[in-house]
């Protein structure tokens, strides 16, 4: 069984359109994550939810609007879309929001904004 | 702020090669440090991973000490294979929230 799923893998869309990533963990993790990576690999992190609170928030426009409904779905809605975010977009989990802890990656959605 | 620097890549080797991937952290108090591998089409796995200061992480053959003084946790693996070609990452852990600072990447080509 996939402990982190994040679908779609492929999302291909106009500029200015409004998408919706989702991802889903059944490792009983607390803390979930949204990393953007791009086209030279470069991987940042985006939001982190612990227990379906928001603990990080990093510089990411408006346009990105994380949801957790619980503690096992993590959910990227995207507003608006621009060339600029085209990007793999990783989920992930982490046992606890700790410094030490190992983070457990979904295969990633390749987004591409024409 | 909390910095990595990863060695430029890509990097190509013959199999049974040696590898070393440089890594060097900027970061203010003790952070974890880790190595995170990411196979083609595949989000990234954690590889081996130290704690404080001369730890050595060790998985798969790869090792990676924590070095205070040099501010580095260089990878290495004594012989590689095909299977390792793959992109590696350093990686910072945070002060708090488990959030991690990633180097920009290496990426390892081994031939047959």
């Amino acid at each position: 069984d996939t402990a982190v799923s994040q679908t779609p893998k492929y999302l291909v869309t106009q500029m200015g359109n409004d998408k919706s990533i989702k991802c889903e963990q059944n490792l009983g993790h607390d803390t979930m994550y949204w990393y953007k990576q791009d086209s030279k690999k470069f991987l940042k992190i985006m939001f982190s939810y612990n227990n379906k609170e928001l603990i990080i928030n990093e510089t990411v426009p408006n346009r990105f609007s994380p949801k957790s409904p619980d503690k096992a779905h993590l959910n990227l809605h995207i507003n608006s879309l621009e060339l600029g975010d085209s990007a793999v977009y990783f989920c992930a989990s982490s046992v606890q929001a700790g410094s030490n802890e190992k983070l457990f990656f979904g295969s990633g959605t390749q987004l591409s904004v024409l | 702020g909390n910095s990595v620097t990863q060695m430029e890549g890509p990097v190509t080797l013959s199999e049974e090669a040696f590898l070393t991937i440089n890594c060097t952290y900027t970061a203010t108090g003790y952070p974890s440090l880790f190595w995170y591998v990411q196979y083609p089409g595949e989000g990234l796995q954690l590889l081996l991973k130290a704690t404080k200061a001369d730890d050595k992480g060790s998985n798969k053959g790869f090792e990676a000490t924590y070095r205070k003084e040099t501010t580095s946790f260089h990878l290495e693996k004594g012989s590689v294979q095909v299977s390792d070609s793959a992109v590696y990452f350093c990686a910072l852990g945070g002060t708090s929230y488990g959030k991690l600072t990633f180097g920009q990447g290496t990426i390892l080509t081994v031939h047959p």
